[in-house]
Protein backbone atom coordinates (compact mmCIF):
# COMPACT_ATOMS: atom_id res chain seq x y z
CA UNK A 1 0.00 0.00 0.00
CA UNK A 2 1.27 3.31 -1.24
CA UNK A 3 1.82 5.62 2.27
CA UNK A 4 3.25 9.27 2.08
CA UNK A 5 3.50 11.18 5.26
CA UNK A 6 4.13 15.00 4.98
CA UNK A 7 6.02 16.43 7.54
CA UNK A 8 8.06 20.08 8.68
CA UNK A 9 4.85 22.78 8.32
CA UNK A 10 4.19 25.17 10.67
CA UNK A 11 3.95 29.00 11.50
CA UNK A 12 6.85 31.27 9.44
CA UNK A 13 7.21 34.69 9.61
CA UNK A 14 6.95 36.52 6.41
CA UNK A 15 9.99 36.10 4.56
CA UNK A 16 11.28 33.40 6.61
CA UNK A 17 12.37 29.79 5.63
CA UNK A 18 10.88 26.26 5.87
CA UNK A 19 11.85 22.99 4.46
CA UNK A 20 8.68 20.02 3.99
CA UNK A 21 9.77 16.22 3.89
CA UNK A 22 7.18 13.65 2.64
CA UNK A 23 8.45 10.03 3.11
CA UNK A 24 7.11 7.30 0.92
CA UNK A 25 6.61 3.86 1.21
CA UNK A 26 4.87 0.93 -0.42
CA UNK A 27 6.17 1.36 -3.66
CA UNK A 28 9.37 2.14 -5.66
CA UNK A 29 9.97 5.48 -5.07
CA UNK A 30 13.21 6.13 -7.09
CA UNK A 31 10.84 5.31 -10.43
CA UNK A 32 8.38 7.87 -9.82
CA UNK A 33 7.68 11.56 -10.84
CA UNK A 34 6.11 13.07 -7.04
CA UNK A 35 4.54 16.62 -6.98
CA UNK A 36 3.93 18.92 -4.68
CA UNK A 37 0.17 20.01 -4.36
CA UNK A 38 -1.09 22.67 -2.37
CA UNK A 39 -4.62 23.90 -1.18
CA UNK A 40 -4.93 27.39 0.66
CA UNK A 41 -7.81 27.96 3.74
CA UNK A 42 -11.12 27.18 2.15
CA UNK A 43 -9.48 27.44 -1.29
CA UNK A 44 -8.93 25.09 -4.43
CA UNK A 45 -5.79 23.11 -5.56
CA UNK A 46 -3.08 24.63 -6.96
CA UNK A 47 0.16 22.31 -8.21
CA UNK A 48 3.43 23.84 -6.96
CA UNK A 49 6.25 21.73 -8.44
CA UNK A 50 7.29 18.31 -9.84
CA UNK A 51 10.33 16.20 -9.27
CA UNK A 52 10.86 13.44 -12.00
CA UNK A 53 12.85 10.37 -12.20
CA UNK A 54 15.51 11.32 -13.94
CA UNK A 55 15.36 14.54 -11.33
CA UNK A 56 14.20 17.38 -13.46
CA UNK A 57 11.97 19.83 -12.47
CA UNK A 58 9.71 22.16 -13.68
CA UNK A 59 7.76 24.89 -11.15
CA UNK A 60 4.79 26.90 -10.79
CA UNK A 61 4.93 30.49 -11.73
CA UNK A 62 4.39 31.69 -8.01
CA UNK A 63 7.10 30.08 -6.32
CA UNK A 64 9.62 29.40 -9.25
CA UNK A 65 12.65 30.85 -7.68
CA UNK A 66 11.95 30.76 -4.02
CA UNK A 67 10.66 26.84 -3.40
CA UNK A 68 13.52 24.00 -4.85
CA UNK A 69 11.56 21.20 -5.14
CA UNK A 70 14.58 17.55 -4.58
CA UNK A 71 14.82 14.28 -3.73
CA UNK A 72 16.29 11.86 -1.90
CA UNK A 73 16.13 8.26 -3.04
CA UNK A 74 18.31 6.39 -1.02
CA UNK A 75 15.93 7.58 2.21
CA UNK A 76 13.03 7.52 0.26
CA UNK A 77 11.95 11.34 0.69
CA UNK A 78 10.58 14.01 -1.03
CA UNK A 79 11.58 17.81 0.17
CA UNK A 80 10.44 21.42 -0.67
CA UNK A 81 12.64 23.78 0.50
CA UNK A 82 10.24 27.39 0.71
CA UNK A 83 12.37 30.40 1.20
CA UNK A 84 11.01 33.92 1.04
CA UNK A 85 7.68 32.95 2.02
CA UNK A 86 4.72 35.24 1.66
CA UNK A 87 1.16 35.10 3.34
CA UNK A 88 -0.20 33.90 -0.07
CA UNK A 89 2.18 30.78 0.75
CA UNK A 90 0.15 29.80 3.68
CA UNK A 91 -1.56 26.31 2.41
CA UNK A 92 -1.84 22.66 3.10
CA UNK A 93 1.03 21.31 1.48
CA UNK A 94 0.64 17.74 -0.10
CA UNK A 95 2.90 15.39 -1.85
CA UNK A 96 1.53 13.04 -4.41
CA UNK A 97 2.77 10.64 -7.10
CA UNK A 98 2.97 12.33 -10.21
CA UNK A 99 1.95 10.10 -13.22
CA UNK A 100 3.91 11.82 -15.48
CA UNK A 101 2.63 11.32 -19.36
CA UNK A 102 4.28 13.94 -22.16
CA UNK A 103 4.82 17.23 -20.65
CA UNK A 104 1.77 16.99 -17.78
CA UNK A 105 0.87 14.16 -14.82
CA UNK A 106 -1.80 13.08 -13.15
CA UNK A 107 -1.89 12.22 -9.03
CA UNK A 108 -2.88 9.14 -8.26
CA UNK A 109 -1.47 8.81 -4.38
CA UNK A 110 -1.81 12.21 -1.96
CA UNK A 111 -0.62 12.35 1.70
CA UNK A 112 -2.42 14.20 4.24
CA UNK A 113 -0.71 17.20 4.08
CA UNK A 114 1.25 19.61 5.98
CA UNK A 115 -0.03 23.27 6.72
CA UNK A 116 1.96 25.80 6.37
CA UNK A 117 1.19 29.61 8.12
CA UNK A 118 2.51 32.55 7.01
CA UNK A 119 1.83 35.05 9.48
CA UNK A 120 3.85 37.74 11.51
CA UNK B 1 -1.80 28.50 -18.84
CA UNK B 2 -4.71 26.49 -19.59
CA UNK B 3 -7.58 27.98 -17.56
CA UNK B 4 -10.06 25.13 -16.16
CA UNK B 5 -13.65 26.42 -15.41
CA UNK B 6 -16.37 23.93 -13.76
CA UNK B 7 -19.79 24.61 -13.45
CA UNK B 8 -21.35 24.52 -11.43
CA UNK B 9 -19.64 25.96 -8.20
CA UNK B 10 -22.20 23.20 -6.46
CA UNK B 11 -25.30 21.47 -6.21
CA UNK B 12 -27.80 19.51 -4.50
CA UNK B 13 -29.15 16.12 -5.06
CA UNK B 14 -31.15 14.14 -3.95
CA UNK B 15 -30.02 10.42 -2.93
CA UNK B 16 -30.50 8.08 -6.12
CA UNK B 17 -30.48 11.03 -8.06
CA UNK B 18 -27.80 12.49 -11.05
CA UNK B 19 -25.43 14.65 -10.44
CA UNK B 20 -23.63 15.99 -13.35
CA UNK B 21 -20.57 18.32 -13.25
CA UNK B 22 -18.72 20.61 -15.86
CA UNK B 23 -15.20 21.15 -16.94
CA UNK B 24 -14.18 23.46 -19.92
CA UNK B 25 -10.45 24.01 -20.55
CA UNK B 26 -9.26 27.37 -22.10
CA UNK B 27 -7.75 25.22 -25.02
CA UNK B 28 -8.29 21.59 -26.28
CA UNK B 29 -6.37 19.06 -23.61
CA UNK B 30 -6.64 16.47 -26.50
CA UNK B 31 -3.37 15.25 -27.67
CA UNK B 32 -3.70 14.05 -31.34
CA UNK B 33 -0.82 12.25 -32.32
CA UNK B 34 -2.40 9.09 -29.26
CA UNK B 35 -6.26 10.84 -29.35
CA UNK B 36 -6.17 10.63 -25.81
CA UNK B 37 -7.57 13.47 -23.48
CA UNK B 38 -5.24 14.52 -20.45
CA UNK B 39 -7.90 15.33 -17.87
CA UNK B 40 -8.51 13.85 -14.58
CA UNK B 41 -10.93 14.25 -11.91
CA UNK B 42 -10.68 14.20 -8.13
CA UNK B 43 -13.11 13.71 -5.15
CA UNK B 44 -12.07 15.75 -1.80
CA UNK B 45 -14.14 15.05 1.43
CA UNK B 46 -13.71 17.19 4.39
CA UNK B 47 -10.64 17.02 6.49
CA UNK B 48 -9.08 14.25 3.55
CA UNK B 49 -6.47 14.78 0.71
CA UNK B 50 -8.03 14.42 -2.77
CA UNK B 51 -8.59 11.28 -4.07
CA UNK B 52 -7.93 10.48 -7.91
CA UNK B 53 -11.14 9.28 -9.81
CA UNK B 54 -11.00 9.19 -13.40
CA UNK B 55 -7.93 9.98 -15.58
CA UNK B 56 -7.52 10.02 -19.36
CA UNK B 57 -10.96 11.73 -19.13
CA UNK B 58 -12.72 8.47 -19.30
CA UNK B 59 -10.77 5.66 -17.60
CA UNK B 60 -11.94 5.12 -13.60
CA UNK B 61 -9.55 4.33 -11.00
CA UNK B 62 -9.23 1.34 -9.52
CA UNK B 63 -11.72 0.60 -6.79
CA UNK B 64 -13.87 3.40 -7.92
CA UNK B 65 -17.56 2.85 -7.88
CA UNK B 66 -18.86 2.33 -11.66
CA UNK B 67 -21.39 4.69 -10.48
CA UNK B 68 -18.88 7.26 -11.06
CA UNK B 69 -18.53 7.76 -15.21
CA UNK B 70 -16.27 11.24 -16.64
CA UNK B 71 -17.18 11.86 -20.45
CA UNK B 72 -16.23 14.57 -23.03
CA UNK B 73 -13.46 15.38 -25.67
CA UNK B 74 -11.16 18.51 -26.62
CA UNK B 75 -12.08 21.08 -24.00
CA UNK B 76 -15.73 20.12 -22.79
CA UNK B 77 -15.54 17.49 -19.81
CA UNK B 78 -18.26 16.02 -17.68
CA UNK B 79 -17.98 13.50 -14.33
CA UNK B 80 -21.29 12.58 -13.57
CA UNK B 81 -22.42 10.42 -10.57
CA UNK B 82 -25.35 8.30 -11.54
CA UNK B 83 -27.43 7.69 -8.21
CA UNK B 84 -26.02 10.10 -5.98
CA UNK B 85 -24.92 8.10 -2.31
CA UNK B 86 -24.42 9.87 0.91
CA UNK B 87 -21.01 9.07 0.94
CA UNK B 88 -20.68 11.22 -2.21
CA UNK B 89 -20.77 14.35 -0.62
CA UNK B 90 -17.71 15.89 -1.46
CA UNK B 91 -15.76 18.77 -3.44
CA UNK B 92 -14.94 17.61 -7.33
CA UNK B 93 -12.36 18.56 -9.43
CA UNK B 94 -10.84 18.69 -13.12
CA UNK B 95 -7.13 18.40 -13.77
CA UNK B 96 -5.47 19.04 -16.87
CA UNK B 97 -1.83 17.68 -17.48
CA UNK B 98 -1.88 18.18 -21.45
CA UNK B 99 1.14 21.24 -19.89
CA UNK B 100 3.47 21.10 -17.78
CA UNK B 101 2.08 23.41 -15.32
CA UNK B 102 -0.88 21.51 -14.38
CA UNK B 103 -3.51 23.21 -13.54
CA UNK B 104 -7.32 22.56 -11.51
CA UNK B 105 -10.51 23.70 -11.77
CA UNK B 106 -12.43 25.68 -8.91
CA UNK B 107 -14.17 22.80 -7.33
CA UNK B 108 -17.56 21.83 -7.34
CA UNK B 109 -19.36 20.97 -4.19
CA UNK B 110 -21.76 18.43 -4.16
CA UNK B 111 -24.94 17.98 -1.14
CA UNK B 112 -27.30 15.96 -0.40
CA UNK B 113 -31.17 17.60 -1.13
Amino acid sequence: EVQLLESGGGLVQPGGSLRLSCAASGFTFSTYAMSWVRQAPGKGLQWVSVISATDNTYYADSVRGRFTISRDNSKNTLFLQMNSLRAEDTAVYYCATDISVGSGGYFDSWGQGTLVTVSS
Amino acid sequence: DIVMSQSPDSLAVSLGERATINCKSSQSVLYSSNNKNYLAWYQQKPGQPPKLLVYWASTRESGVPDRFSGSGSGTDFTLTISSLQAADVAIYYCQQYFTTLRTFGQGTKVEIK
